[in-house]
């Protein structure tokens, strides 16, 4: 039973594309987030929702948009795909309050 | 802002040697710290937290963190650390009433064998 799972689980793509990630989690929180860990294995909150509305928005390109659906997934579409956003993208779950927060997988991408 | 500092960021170590990982935050007031480990190609797993009470929490796997707020750190240790302790460790901090967790720069773990 995946708790945080996200696809696709790597993602290779051009300079220019528009891609998206999916993240899903079965564990019942009201919170999701979206983080990117670099080359250098550095992680940094990008965004985090909080039953569909946004609750944290670091400074990130606008080329950059989630979007909730509903409070079971967070997806990260990202335009007009650049060298320097290849990096590793985590999603992550909490119940508002908890403070625990459980990580997907992780998707790879790589832009080239 | 606040910040978490790990100043090991790579540490080699023998089977059965003792672990100590430095962790420092700058945050003055009420926080909460985690460890977490993440193993080659896996997603982050939480190690341990502490939010309040006892400052020495005790994790999974015979890892342990000892809280001592006069030199704001929250230092990971282990007594005698495995060839699967191979991961790269991070610690973060949460400030009270927030959910964004500020993450350190990782402490890469290489045990050998």
């Amino acid at each position: 039973d995946t708790a945080v799972s996200q696809t696709p689980k790597y993602l290779v793509t051009q300079m220019g594309n528009d891609k998206s990630i999916k993240c899903e989690q079965n564990l019942g929180h009201d919170t999701m987030y979206w983080y990117k860990q670099d080359s250098k294995k550095f992680l940094k909150i990008m965004f985090s929702y909080n039953n569909k509305e946004l609750i944290i928005n670091e400074t990130v390109p606008n080329r950059f948009s989630p979007k909730s659906p509903d409070k079971a997934h967070l997806n990260l579409h990202i335009n007009s795909l650049e060298l320097g956003d290849s990096a590793v993208y985590f999603c992550a779950s909490s119940q508002y309050g908890d403070y625990e927060q459980y990580f997907g997988p992780g998707t790879r991408l790589t832009v080239t | 802002a606040q910040s978490v500092s790990q100043h090991n960021h790579h540490v080699i170590l023998s089977e059965a040697a003792s672990l100590e990982l430095g962790c420092n935050y700058s945050y003055g007031g009420t926080v909460n710290l985690f460890w977490y480990v993440q193993y080659p190609g896996q997603h982050l797993q939480l190690l341990l937290k502490y939010f309040s009470g006892d400052p020495l929490v005790k994790g999974i796997k015979g890892f342990e963190a000892e809280f001592i707020k006069s030199k704001f750190s929250f230092n990971l240790r282990k007594p005698s650390v495995q060839w699967s302790d191979t991961a790269e460790y991070f610690c973060a901090s949460l400030t009270g009433g927030g959910n964004k967790l500020t993450f350190g720069t990782g402490t890469q773990l290489k045990v050998e064998l």
